[in-house]
């Protein structure tokens, strides 16, 4: 159980083009996801936290206009990457939150902009 | 808001040694920390987790101890093998937001 897929697993754009990536958990609902980003050979990143049925909620630093969370359902939330640059390439990882603390993790979606 | 430091950021040890990797966090109301692996290129796994009101817990060959009063936190791995190397992550949460704090991670390095 407590499975969560991300799709797509690998996506490369153009600069200036939009990307959405999608976070599903697949044998439970989860009223709250959360996106990371995380760069070679560092650490995960918050980015924001996706509550469904609401708007998201962004770490400082995140430009929110950039990086658009959309939680539909209790099994899907979307990260949007709008008019993305070479420097958003990165591995984007996806949790979902069952029960208090824990989270469940996809297997993360690779981003090339070239 | 919360930070959690990590150490040290590479360790190698010899096959069968034990390794330990410590973490310290900030924020005294972060009420539960788990230890993820991660290998190349893929998705996180929990190894194992511990809550504020528990000093210590085991599971085969990992432990994790927390000391709640100098706000850290250990990961101990006895008896290493080949298969643990990886890059190993702390991280802490709290009541509330429940969102992770990552520490900077460690890449252990298990020499056959």
């Amino acid at each position: 159980g407590a499975v969560v897929s991300q799709h797509p697993s690998w996506v490369i754009c153009k600069s200036g083009t939009s990307v959405k990536i999608e976070c599903r958990s697949l044998d439970f609902q989860a009223t709250t996801m959360f996106w990371y980003r995380q760069f070679p050979k560092q650490s995960l990143m918050l980015m924001a936290t996706s509550n469904e049925g609401s708007k998201a909620t962004y770490e400082q630093g995140v430009e929110k206009d950039k990086f658009l969370i959309n939680h539909a359902s209790l099994t899907l939330s979307t990260l949007t990457v709008t008019s993305a640059h070479p420097e958003d390439s990165s591995f984007y990882i996806c949790s979902a939150r069952q029960g208090a603390h824990e989270q469940y993790f996809g297997p993360g979606t690779r981003l090339t902009v070239t | 808001g919360e930070n959690v430091e990590q150490h040290p950021s590479t360790l190698s040890v010899q096959e069968g040694d034990s390794a330990v990797i410590k973490c310290t966090y900030s924020d005294s109301a972060s009420n539960y920390f788990p230890w993820y692996k991660q290998e190349l290129g893929k998705r996180p796994q929990l190894i194992i987790d511990i809550r504020s009101n528990v000093g210590e817990k085991k599971d085969q060959r990992i432990a994790v101890t927390l000391n709640k009063t100098a706000k850290h936190f250990s990961l101990h791995i006895t008896e290493t093998q080949p298969e643990d190397s990886a890059v190993y992550f702390c991280a802490a949460s709290k009541r509330g937001t429940y969102k992770y704090i990552f520490g900077t991670g460690t890449r252990l390095k298990v020499l056959a």
